[in-house]
């Protein structure tokens, strides 16, 4: 089973700041494989990146994905306050599909 | 529009079995794989397994199987997921959630079902 491990737990930023969220692999993941998800409180996730670096409908080009092998990145450039959620990783590449513990996100 | 609504909350005794269901509507019922992942209360994402709607098959993390069925009726564009032998751990909110064409990202999500696992 592969483990994502995602860093920090939690940040604390302002709005207009930036954010720089990490996911790391026990075992290289396939870039198209990789996604990412925004939770907020009583809410079902909503996919933000898929293929570790494509934006998904609707998502603002604030949000930015990158990396490859076993570290991914997550970057919002500029902090809205809508922002301020739970993020997660996901790999599909491999069975069983995990996800990471999350990183909460929240206002500084 | 495409959406996925799940059935209502549900309260279990210890032992029980709870069964989930998730209507699809707005596209092609049989085109698009299904997962279910759970989420424990304040606690992260966790992936249960994933069913083809075309033929029925499935696939499930080794910590449910045995303990989890995951079925559909195509006359009625609704998926299943039933687990049985309920403890309190298994407390949580349910949702199933589609992939996209080609893709294993979950771009629609249902809004999720409460199961409570209570003596």
């Amino acid at each position: 089973e592969i483990v994502l491990t995602q860093s920090p737990g939690t940040l604390s930023l302002s709005p207009g700041e930036r954010a720089t969220l990490s996911c790391r692999a026990s075992q290289s993941v396939s870039s198209d494989y990789l996604v990412w998800y925004q939770q907020k409180p009583g809410q079902a996730p909503r996919l933000l990146i898929y293929g570790a670096s494509s934006r998904a409908t609707g998502i603002p080009d604030r949000f930015s994905g990158s990396g490859s092998g076993t570290d991914f990145t997550l970057t919002i450039s500029r902090l809205e306050p809508e922002d301020f959620a739970v993020y997660y990783c996901q790999q599909y590449g491999s069975s069983p599909r995990t996800f990471g513990q999350g990183t909460t996100l929240e206002i500084k | 529009q495409v959406q996925l609504v799940q059935s209502g909350a549900e309260v279990k005794k210890p032992g029980a079995s709870v069964k989930v269901s998730c209507k699809a509507s707005g596209y092609t019922f049989t085109s698009y794989y299904i997962n279910w992942v759970r989420q424990a209360p304040g606690q992260g994402l966790e992936w249960m397994g994933i069913i083809n709607p075309r033929d029925g098959n499935t696939d499930s993390t080794q910590k449910f199987q045995g303990r989890v069925s995951m079925t559909r009726d195509t006359s009625t564009s609704t998926l299943y997921m039933e687990l049985s032998i309920l403890r309190s751990e298994d407390t949580a909110v349910y949702y199933c959630a589609r992939e996209g064409l080609g893709s294993g990202s979950l771009s629609i999500w249902g809004q999720g079902t409460l199961v409570t696992v209570s003596s």
